[in-house]
């Protein structure tokens, strides 16, 4: 793999339904986030982790849970979906946080919630 | 609380000039971020700002004014590859990027 890698492309999920979107980067960046991405709205931070064993919460954490147990993966669950939460996810990883260091993102998924 | 402030669409000509303009109200400054994202794609990075003045990188450059809190992206010669959503985005004092909804860029012949 070269980058980031996000798992499914697409979703259309049950109200209620828990679900998983994945994300794997290789390029060993410390830091990593979750987005979400609106029609009409700028992308919102949902949760980040600044180096593995840390997480933090973004914007709009509510429904949301990750965990960051290595490096490379930092998947983002829905403990049970709700209409809301349909969107486009992105994953994103930066070498560190601080100044300079640009955010690269995933393919994103799109989730649809019935 | 914290706002960044873009025009939602704009439409110019292939081989013009088109200036996308970027206002921001942050709690901190650490840095602004152009992005260019195409329809149904993943961001990608154009160019980043942390002192006043202009950046330039090809057909594609940047401004910043931090006492304004202000940008600009400045797109020459446009192509009809240049079509697609720019987002503007600032770090703020807890290095979270905050985004703007985006402009869309649309390109004539």
């Amino acid at each position: 793999i070269a980058g980031i890698t996000q798992a499914p492309t697409s979703q259309i999920l049950a109200a209620g339904r828990r679900m998983t979107l994945r994300c794997t980067q290789d390029m060993r960046h410390n830091a990593m986030y979750w987005y979400r991405q609106d029609l009409g709205l700028g992308l919102r931070l949902i949760h980040y982790s600044n180096t593995a064993g840390t997480t933090g919460k973004g914007e709009v954490p509510d429904g949301y849970s990750v965990s960051r147990a290595n490096t490379d993966d930092f998947p983002l669950t829905l403990a049970s979906a709700v209409p809301s939460q349909t969107s486009v996810y992105f994953c994103a990883s930066s070498e560190r946080t601080s100044g300079a260091y640009t955010q690269y993102f995933g393919p994103g998924t799109r989730l649809t919630v019935l | 609380g914290q706002n960044i402030d873009q025009p939602t669409e704009m439409t110019a000509t292939e081989g013009a000039i088109v200036q996308i303009n970027c206002t921001y109200q942050t709690s901190g400054f650490n840095g602004l971020f152009w992005y260019q994202q195409h329809a149904g794609e993943a961001p990608t990075f154009l160019s980043y700002n942390v002192l006043d003045g202009l950046e330039e990188k090809g057909r594609f450059s940047s401004f910043l004014s931090r006492s304004k809190g202000y940008s600009y992206l400045l797109l020459k010669e446009l192509q009809m590859k240049d079509s697609a959503s720019y987002l503007c985005a600032v770090k703020n004092s807890n290095y979270q990027l905050i985004w703007g909804a985006g402009t869309k860029l649309i390109i004539k012949p």
